[in-house]
């Protein structure tokens, strides 16, 4: 059964560092890997989405990398804000679901 | 605009009294699935359904039912509701054909309160 693991759990930061949020993946069979974002109570927005086949995807300050054979991925933020303050989660896409990881809380302080 | 709808967006009930909370995308997506959210378990899925008619369970179905009668639709039901059903519920679909290039869109969620 796959399980998605994200380090760290939290992470507090101040404003304008630049850094980096893991996950990793124990079944290198997946179609895609998607990181996505939530505010507290709220729903999820899609960040970025990784195809199998490719190895990074960027989006303004947001840039994820997948190494597939080692089962993991990474979410790196620019110059990080105070509006950046969620939890992000990364998700792997199986046969028949998507799997989630526990999340990272972020804090960016200002 | 391309989107999954949820409602309510929030419902308090009773133990017992049954519900459904409807879900609906506007996107031709065959396949749709249910998740719920707590603190401390992260996202499970409930039920999935790869396209109109056909439904199967995911991680944590008990206590829940489904149903894909049109492909646009598919309506999470507690038959009898219990405090242990008290979470953050998401939708979500995606295009299930295309080589999976697109991902999952989620709904905005309901949150559900059973007293």
């Amino acid at each position: 059964k796959q399980e998605v693991t994200q380090i760290p759990a939290a992470l507090s930061v101040p404003e304008g560092e630049n850094l980096v949020l893991n996950c990793s993946f124990t079944d290198s069979a997946i179609y895609n890997l998607q990181w996505f974002r939530q505010d507290p109570g709220k729903g999820l927005t899609s960040l970025l989405l990784i195809q199998s086949s490719q190895r990074e995807q960027t989006s303004g300050r947001l840039n994820a990398s997948l190494d597939k054979s080692s089962g993991r991925s990474t979410l790196y933020i620019a110059a990080s804000q105070p509006g950046d303050s969620a939890t992000y989660l990364c998700a792997v896409e199986g046969a028949r679901m998507l799997t989630f990881g526990g999340g990272t809380r972020l804090m960016v302080k200002p | 605009e391309a989107q999954v709808t949820q409602n309510p967006r929030y419902l308090i009930t009773v133990t017992g009294k049954k519900l459904t909370v409807t879900c609906s995308q506007n996107m031709n997506h065959e396949y749709m699935s249910w998740y719920r959210q707590d603190p401390g378990l992260g996202l499970r899925q409930i039920y999935y359904s790869m396209n109109v008619e056909v439904t199967d369970k995911g991680d944590v179905p008990e206590g829940y039912k489904v149903s894909r009668k049109e492909k646009r639709n598919f309506p999470l039901i507690l038959e009898s509701p219990s405090p242990n059903q008290t979470s953050l519920y998401f939708c979500a679909s995606s295009p299930f054909g295309g080589g999976r290039n697109y991902g999952y869109t989620f709904g905005s969620g309901t949150r559900l309160t059973v007293v």
